[in-house]
């Protein structure tokens, strides 16, 4: 089941703040975040965990509700090179091989 | 570290040809997936191996798409024949071990297909 992310695209100007949401129908063990720039590959940003584990970039900070099956990534100060497409990989369980299913993406537009 | 690398960057062909991407993995890591973006979609996973043994293949459409891991290092995905439909980013990437749930997963910048 694919994940469902808000907002589809959102427009910032340098120095605002933008909260993305990621949000599951089933149960999830892990959130996955990246970045992807047109035309290039993905790129890490946080691996949230069941259990409150994370990792990820010092300046990237993001939550995740086991309970309500939802992550959110949090992006402040934003600068030019925020843009790009921000997907959410929830993964599942050692029964699915921890296989990610990614949301269909917001667009992060950020103008000087 | 050198990343993941993939071959060819784009490929245009028609429907019902066949196309060949390669991937090379980032040294060392055992596990490598495929995955087929569709324009405006997030990636969605065709196959994962681990060394050269596949640990999920239920979304490959196996009636066209094949694909291999020799020697558990770098992998090739075949698809043949190729469909309209097929046109897409395919995107490798690599994880240090068994792809558990609290690994990162590295791509590769991912073949252009567009089927004519």
């Amino acid at each position: 089941q694919q994940p469902v992310q808000s907002p589809q695209a959102v427009i910032l100007r340098e120095g605002e703040d933008a909260v993305i949401n990621c949000s599951s129908s089933k149960a999830l063990y892990s959130v996955h975040w990246y970045r992807q720039k047109h035309g290039e590959a993905p790129v890490f940003l946080m691996i949230l965990l069941k259990g409150g584990e994370q990792k990820g970039h010092e300046k990237i900070s993001a939550s995740f509700n086991e309970k309500k099956q939802q992550s959110s990534l949090y992006l402040t100060a934003s600068q030019l090179s925020y843009s790009g497409t921000y997907f959410c990989g929830t993964g599942g369980g050692r029964g699915s091989n921890y296989k990610l299913t990614f949301g269909k993406g917001t667009l992060l537009t950020v103008n000087p | 570290e050198a990343g993941v690398a993939q071959s060819p960057r784009y490929k245009i062909i028609e429907k019902r040809q066949s196309v060949a991407f390669w991937c090379n993995p980032i040294s060392g890591h055992a596990t490598l997936y495929w995955y087929q973006q569709i324009l405006g979609q997030g990636p969605k996973l065709l196959i994962q191996f681990q060394n050269n043994g596949v640990v999920d293949d239920s979304q490959l459409p196996k009636d066209r798409f094949s694909a291999e891991r020799l020697k558990g290092v770098d992998s090739t995905l075949k698809i043949q024949p190729a469909k309209l439909e097929d046109s897409a980013v395919y995107l490798c990437a690599s994880s240090p071990n068994t792809g558990a749930r609290q690994e990162t997963q590295y791509f590769g910048p991912g073949t252009r297909l567009l089927v004519l």
